[in-house]
C-alpha cells in the first residue's frame, strides 16, 4: 500500500523552541495533505488541510500563526510549531491523499511532541 | 459532517470473527463508508471503505446494510495485533474529502 513517513517520530524540547514536522508521500503524489493532533486517550483531530501550492485550511480554534504550515510540492508537507510550549505538547499526525472522496487516505506514524 | 455512532469498547477471543458495528442513519447518497484502525502509538491504518455493495479485501470484510444506515467491519479470524481503536467514517465523494474521526471502538483480544 502507500507510504507515508514522518518525521521525526518523538521531539523532546525546551519551552519557547519552534518545531518542524515533516510528511512525506514516498510513492505517490498527493493532492491533499492533513494535519492531526492527537492527545492521550482521546481521538484525533484535524488541524488543517494542506493543497500543493496554496495557503492551508484551518479548523475553527487552531491558531494559523502558532502552527505554520508549508505544502511546497506534491510529495512533502511540514508542520512547525512555533515557540511552543508545554500545552502543545502532543501526538501529530499527517495524511496524504489523492483524488475523491472514495479513495482512502494513508496516515504517518506520527511524531511525539513533548515540550518541557 | 453525517455522524456515526459505535460501541466504545468490544472485546473477542483469539482466532475467532469479530463484528464491529457502526450505525450512521444521517448517511447521503455520495458518502462514502470508511474504516480506519489505529494501533498504540502509531498513525491510523487504512482498513476498508464502501459505497453500497459488500466489500473484501485482504484485511477484513464490509458489510453495508441495504438502506446504507448501518454497517458492519468483520475480521473474519482475529488475531492479537488486531487489537486497536477502529473507526466508521463517512466521507462525501464530491465535496469535504476531510476525515472526522469520532471515539471509535476499541477493540480487545483476549489470548
Amino acid at each position: 500500500g502507500a507510504v507515508v513517513s514522518q518525521h521525526p517520530s518523538r521531539v523532546i524540547c525546551k519551552s519557547g523552541t519552534s518545531v518542524k514536522i515533516e510528511c512525506r508521500s514516498l510513492d505517490f503524489q498527493a493532492t491533499t495533505m492533513f494535519w492531526y493532533r492527537q492527545f492521550p486517550k482521546q481521538s484525533l483531530m484535524l488541524m488543517a488541510t494542506s493543497n500543493e501550492g496554496s495557503k492551508a485550511t484551518y479548523e475553527q480554534g487552531v491558531e494559523k500563526d502558532k502552527f505554520l504550515i508549508n505544502h511546497a510540492s506534491l510529495t512533502l508537507s511540514t508542520l512547525t510549531v512555533t515557540s511552543a510550549h508545554p500545552e502543545d505538547s502532543s501526538f501529530y499526525i499527517c495524511s496524504a491523499y489523492r483524488g475523491t472522496g472514495g479513495q482512502p487516505q494513508h496516515f504517518g506514524d506520527g511524531t511525539r511532541l513533548s515540550i518541557l | 459532517d453525517a455522524k456515526t455512532t459505535q460501541p466504545n469498547s468490544m472485546e473477542s477471543n483469539e482466532e475467532e470473527p469479530v463484528h464491529l458495528p457502526c450505525n450512521h442513519s444521517t448517511i447521503s447518497g455520495t458518502d462514502y463508508i470508511h474504516w480506519y484502525r489505529q494501533l498504540p502509538s502509531q498513525g491510523p491504518e487504512y482498513v476498508i471503505h464502501g459505497l453500497t455493495s459488500n466489500v473484501n479485501n485482504r484485511m477484513a470484510s464490509l458489510a453495508i446494510a441495504e438502506d446504507r444506515k448501518s454497517s458492519t467491519l468483520i475480521l473474519h479470524r482475529a488475531t492479537l495485533r488486531d487489537a486497536a481503536v477502529y473507526y466508521c467514517i463517512l466521507r462525501d465523494n464530491f465535496g469535504n474529502e476531510k476525515l472526522t474521526f469520532g471515539t471509535g471502538t476499541r477493540l480487545t483480544i483476549i489470548p
